[in-house]
């Protein structure tokens, strides 16, 4: 099937911005989410965003989305060592009973 | 608050031996899905159904069977397991298809073939 693509890792210092990119596949996703999954645990809900909206900001998550280019963006400000973890972007598609398609998953290491 | 439980956490097989995972929910959801996670490659979908006595393949089914015989629960078995199945199994559910509606996951199901 087509990718769902994001970079594998990013590594940041405490305190800075971090900024995570995707680029989906299926111009007609209703809904684009970010998923955020600790080690040995499952994938837990970050934050979600309408394709009717460019930007959607909850607390430290900011979620711009560049509906055009089919680009995703989440950026998380003021990153600290409990952030470290991996980070999957994901679209609903229309078919496979709406089944989440992720990308691969980029690591996020924040440093002290 | 159980949501999506998976059974069992870990397991060891030998090539050649079958096993079931178990997923059950407690959110009355219609969908489920079973996923793989490997290194590199981030979750595939192997399996899923759209509600109770209805399942359909997804991308990786081959070499899996599934079953959805109670709402509440989609069992995925390896008939005859193989090193490529070493892998983390995750399964979700949704309470539908449609909207802004979160996928649930389990903990994982650690599985080796050796």
């Amino acid at each position: 099937g087509e990718d769902v693509e994001q970079s594998l890792f990013l590594s940041v210092r405490e305190g800075d911005s971090s900024v995570i990119n995707c680029t989906y596949t299926d111009s007609s996703s209703t809904y684009l989410y970010w998923y955020k999954q600790e080690p040995g645990a499952g994938l837990q809900l970050l934050t979600y965003i309408f394709s009717n909206m460019d930007m959607k900001q909850d607390q430290r998550l900011t979620v711009l989305l560049n509906k055009k280019d089919k680009h995703l963006s989440l950026r998380i400000a003021d990153t600290q060592t409990g952030d470290s973890a991996i980070y999957f972007c994901a679209e609903r598609k229309g078919n496979s009973g709406y089944a989440l398609n992720f990308g691969k998953g980029t690591s996020l290491l924040v440093t002290p | 608050n159980a949501g999506v439980t998976q059974t069992p956490k870990f397991r060891v097989l030998k090539t050649g031996q079958s096993m079931t995972l178990l997923c059950a929910q407690d959110m009355n959801h219609e969908y489920m899905y079973w996923y793989r996670q490997d290194p590199g490659m981030g979750l595939r979908l192997i399996h899923y159904s759209v509600g109770e006595g209805t399942t359909a393949k997804g991308e990786v089914p081959d070499g899996y069977n599934v079953s959805r015989l109670k709402k509440q629960n989609f069992l995925l078995g390896l008939e005859s397991a193989a090193p490529s199945q070493t892998s983390v199994y995750f399964c979700a559910s949704s309470s539908s298809g449609t909207g802004r509606t979160e996928a649930f996951f389990g903990q994982g199901t650690r599985l080796t073939v050796v």
